[in-house]
C-alpha cells in the first residue's frame, strides 16, 4: 500500500510569488490535512478536507487556501509569499472511518523563500 | 483553550540510558492521545495511542503512560539507541469540534554515542 505521496519535495521560491504543493493521500483515504512546521512552532495546522469539502481550518491567513479533488488527492496554494513563509509543508491523510484514527504523513514539502 | 505543553523541549542523552519526555493537556472531552516520532527531514509516524481507559502502552522499547485524572501523559525510552534521536510529539484529540486534534511543540530528542 501507497503512503502518502507530497510534491515537490523541495522548492525555491522569491518573495511575491504564489506556490501550489501536491498531496496524494493513501488509497481509500478521504481525509487530508495540511500542517506548516518551523523551527521552535512546531506542527501547525492549516486546514483539513474530507470529500472535497473544509472540514476545519487553522488560524493562518487567507493568502493559505486549497482543495481537494474527487480522487482525494488535495493541493495547497500559498499566494504573495513572505519570508516567513519559508517552512516544511506536511500533508497527512487518514481513514474517516474511524474520526480519531492515526494520521499518516508524507515526507514534506520544503519551501524556501528568498 | 485547548493546550498541549510538552517537556522538555530538548534532551541529550547517552546511547543505552533511559530517558522519560512528558505532555499536559488541558484538551477536554479528552478523546485519545498519539505519541508520534519524527526523524530529521521526515513526515510524524505514530508510536502509540492511548485511550481514556488505558493508563500504560508499549510498542518495543517505548512505554507511554496516561492519567486522564492529571492530564499528564510520558513517554519512557529504554535502552535508547541512536536511532531513536528525533522529534516526539503529543497529539490529543478532542471529541468535539470534529475530532480537532490538538499538538505540542514536540521534544528533541539527541542520543550520543
Amino acid at each position: 500500500k501507497a503512503g502518502v505521496t507530497q510534491t515537490p519535495r523541495y522548492l525555491i521560491k522569491t518573495r511575491g510569488q504564489q506556490v501550489t504543493l501536491s498531496c496524494s493521500p493513501i488509497s481509500g483515504h478521504r481525509s487530508v490535512s495540511w500542517y506548516q512546521q518551523t523551527p521552535g512552532q512546531g506542527l501547525q495546522f492549516l486546514f483539513e478536507y474530507f470529500s472535497e469539502t473544509q472540514r476545519n481550518k487553522g488560524n493562518f491567513p487567507g493568502r493559505f487556501s486549497g482543495r481537494q479533488f474527487s480522487n482525494s488527492r488535495s493541493e495547497m496554494n500559498v499566494s504573495t509569499l513572505e519570508l516567513g513563509d519559508s517552512a516544511l509543508y506536511l500533508c497527512a491523510s487518514r481513514s474517516d472511518r474511524v474520526p480519531t484514527g492515526e494520521l499518516f504523513f508524507g515526507e514534506g514539502s520544503r519551501l524556501t523563500v528568498l | 483553550k485547548n493546550q498541549v505543553e510538552q517537556s522538555p523541549q530538548s534532551l541529550i542523552i547517552l546511547e543505552g540510558k533511559n530517558c522519560t519526555l512528558q505532555c499536559n493537556y488541558t484538551v477536554s472531552p479528552f478523546s485519545n492521545l498519539r505519541w508520534y516520532k519524527q526523524d530529521t527531514g521526515r513526515g510524524p509516524v505514530s508510536l502509540t495511542i492511548m485511550t481514556f481507559s488505558e493508563n500504560t502502552k508499549s510498542n518495543g522499547r517505548y512505554t507511554a503512560t496516561l492519567d486522564a485524572d492529571t492530564k499528564q501523559s510520558s513517554l519512557h525510552i529504554t535502552a535508547s539507541q541512536l536511532s531513536d534521536s528525533a522529534s516526539y510529539i503529543c497529539v490529543v484529540s478532542a471529541m468535539n469540534s470534529g475530532y480537532a486534534l490538538n499538538f505540542g511543540k514536540g521534544t528533541s530528542l539527541l542520543v550520543t554515542p
